[in-house]
């Protein structure tokens, strides 16, 4: 089982350039988030959807934008890349919609903005 | 402000010692408390799910437990393979609904 795939695994980016971090699962989950890993800070919810054609934001969502036209598929673009977005994007997917449902995670892609 | 506090930052342990790792939170109306394990160059892995105080849950040398202020991941006779970072996240009951992580303890076992 492939589970949650994300692409692409690294990437350098200079400042103002857009680009979109893949991910898509094949569990059938509901629901599909992206979080971001930053060196002394814990995980933190940039975007998420319940479902096909449902998004909303979550902690830091400025700088980034989403959409979920299918069940498996959940982009994230950066619309301007900034220094401030290196970090280590995480794509996660549950079952349900339900907060408390556990979530499964992508290998991550680590994002380099000079 | 809700915050959940992991302690300590990094352990290192030889084979075969046992110990534990710390999770403490300040949250108002605790739904849930989830530990992970993450490995270098890995998205995080889900462990246990933990409830209410007095709950314990056990996957081969770890065990979890939960009080009404903190969590604690038991680790007996750890293995070098038992190496990574541990995370815990909390899930209030009002509020966002999101989960709030903390930074993670890193785990070395030296064989």
């Amino acid at each position: 089982n492939a589970g949650v795939t994300q692409t692409p695994k690294f990437q350098v980016l200079k400042t103002g350039q857009s680009m979109t971090l893949q991910c898509a699962q094949d569990m059938n989950h509901e629901y599909m988030s992206w979080y971001r890993q930053d060196p002394g800070m814990g995980l933190r919810l940039i975007h998420y959807s319940v479902g096909a054609g449902i998004t909303d934001q979550g902690e830091v969502p400025n700088g980034y934008n989403v959409s979920r036209s299918t069940t498996e598929d959940f982009p994230l673009r950066l619309l301007s890349a900034a220094p401030s977005q290196t970090s280590v994007y995480f794509c996660a997917s549950s079952y349900s919609y339900r907060a408390d449902e556990k979530l499964f995670f992508g290998s991550g892609t680590q994002l380099s903005v000079l | 402000e809700d915050q959940v506090t992991q302690s300590p930052e990094a352990l290192r342990l030889q084979e075969g010692e046992s110990s534990s790792l710390n999770c403490s939170y300040t949250v108002s109306g605790l739904r849930g408390l989830f530990w992970y394990r993450q490995d270098p160059g890995k998205g995080p892995e889900f462990l246990f799910t933990l409830y209410s105080a007095g709950e314990e849950k056990e996957k081969e040398r770890l065990k979890a437990t939960l009080t009404k202020k903190e969590s604690f991941l038991h680790i007996t006779a750890p293995k070098p393979e038992d190496s990574a970072t541990y995370l815990c996240a909390v899930l209030m009951y009002f509020g966002n609904e999101k989960l709030t992580f903390g930074t993670g303890t890193r785990l070395t076992i030296i064989p």
